[in-house]
């Protein structure tokens, strides 16, 4: 069964430093998520991208972060300077479709430790 | 305001019991979609079930089933026969058409079966 990826499953990174979280996405979906899980705490919205750009993101957002997706099967999440607050779990997920039946399939995640 | 809520923090229950888990919503879009995902402690995201504002009938999948009350805007879950492999979070969501459906989420009920 076609699944999302992840990698690296944890990364431990200095604050300030940047980070590149990847993730491959089912092949033939178009729409392509991120959400974040600080421990203990909901999962939250950072971003949607369909054909090629952003189509939402959320207040956490901010210009530290950027997606791309730089060849036709990576879809990359981009920290520029890590802060103690990104510490949390990162999960990529994808859909066939934008509707709002659409089940978006999660990766399993990587968990991000700024120290 | 878009919103879920979960009331449950934690359950326990014996193993082999049926198990509700709540879940109520706040939307103003008529068009939406209801989805419950679980969380092992591996951390993965694993999706169970979806129910359309539109569907006329309540979706189920093997022993899940998802009791959806639409004028109560509730989306409970139910497990029947459950099973210590049930240990878990659960989180329930919602699609809303802000860019591509992106999912609003739960703050999750850890739900724990005793042998």
């Amino acid at each position: 069964e076609p699944e999302v990826t992840q990698t690296p499953s944890h990364q431990v990174t200095q604050m300030g430093q940047e980070v590149i979280l990847r993730c491959v996405p089912i092949s033939n979906h178009l729409y392509f998520y991120w959400y974040r899980q600080i421990l203990g705490q909901k999962v939250e919205f950072l971003v949607s991208f369909y054909n090629n750009e952003i189509s939402e993101k959320s207040e956490i957002f901010d210009d530290q972060f950027s997606v791309e997706r730089p060849d036709g099967s990576n879809f990359t999440l981009k920290i520029r300077s890590t802060k103690l607050e990104d510490s949390a779990m990162y999960f990529c997920a994808s859909s066939a479709d934008g509707a709002s039946s659409s089940e978006q399939y999660f990766g399993p995640g990587t968990r991000l430790t700024v120290t | 305001a878009q919103k879920i809520t979960q009331t449950q923090p934690g359950m326990f229950v014996q193993e082999k019991e049926a198990v509700t888990l709540d879940c109520t919503y706040d939307t103003s879009d008529p068009s939406y979609g209801l989805f419950w995902y679980k969380q092992p402690s591996s951390g993965e995201m694993i999706f169970l079930i979806y129910q359309g504002s539109y569907d006329q009938q309540n979706a189920t999948e093997g022993r899940y089933s998802l009791n959806f009350q639409k004028a109560r805007k509730s989306a409970n879950l139910v497990i029947s026969a459950s099973q210590l492999g049930d240990s878990a979070m659960y989180f329930c969501a919602m699609s809303l058409k802000r860019g591509n459906y992106q999912l609003i989420w739960g703050a999750g009920t850890k739900l724990i079966i005793k042998p």
